[in-house]
């Protein structure tokens, strides 16, 4: 089983300014194909989840711009450019190289 | 517009058996596997199983094998999940999600409300 490590799990972010998550898998989640497959979650207080990245770097449609995935190898990071208070919640990475999928811990995002 | 919407949770004791379903609109159900993940209290999400496109393939994770079963109905665009044995610890929140083509990964996306499942004497 892959064992994903979220850092850090609390997060205090100020509006408009950048946040960053990082999420680091076991081992390496880069298939054959050349694509790495890590995902990116927000799951906002009361709701469902919801996808952010997928592939570690594609955006999901609907999901704004400010939300860049990057990473490859064992090695990832979510990156909110400015981030507004509609941006609380746990944010968890998972990987989708292998079953059992495995998310990683979750980092909770809250507003100063 | 794509929906999902799970039903079937419930208060069960321990060593009781639920089954959950998950209607889904909006897609061409028959082409992707589907998901079940889960939300205990207190806890980070767990990815639970999932079934290939056809239903001729499954996988669960570790702690719900050879008690869970997850089965599809292509025909009524209908995901389940028989739940048995249930124990204290299987307590959570149950979200269906859309999963993969067979050839293309494109995250777990459409996901329902949720059905919660509380497993208690």
């Amino acid at each position: 089983e892959i064992m994903m490590t979220q850092s850090p799990l609390s997060l205090p972010v100020t509006p408009g300014e950048p946040a960053s998550i990082s999420c680091r898998s076991s081992q390496s989640l880069l298939h054959d194909n050349g694509y790495n497959y890590l995902d990116w979650y927000l799951q906002r207080p009361g709701q469902s989840p919801q996808l952010l990245i997928y592939l570690a770097s594609t955006r999901a449609s609907g999901v704004p711009d400010r939300f860049n995935g990057s990473g490859s190898g064992t090695d990832f990071s979510l990156k909110i450019s400015r981030a507004e208070a509609e941006d609380v919640g746990v944010f968890y990475c998972m990987q989708a190289l292998q079953t059992p999928r495995t998310f990683g811990q979750g980092t909770k995002v809250e507003i100063k | 517009e794509v929906l999902s919407v799970e039903s079937g949770g419930g208060l069960v004791q321990p060593g009781g058996s639920l089954r959950l379903s998950c209607v889904v609109s909006g897609l061409s159900f028959k082409t992707y596997w589907m998901t079940w993940v889960r939300l205990a209290p207190g806890k980070g999400l767990e990815w639970v199983a999932n079934i290939k496109d056809d239903g001729s393939a499954t996988n669960y994770v570790d702690s719900v094998k050879g008690r869970f079963t997850i089965s599809r109905d292509n025909a009524k665009n209908s995901l389940y999940l028989q739940m048995n044995s249930l124990r204290v610890e299987d307590t959570a929140i149950y979200y269906c999600a859309r999963d993969r083509r067979p050839a293309q990964y494109l995250g777990l996306n459409y996901w329902g409300p949720g059905t919660l499942v509380t497993v208690s004497s």
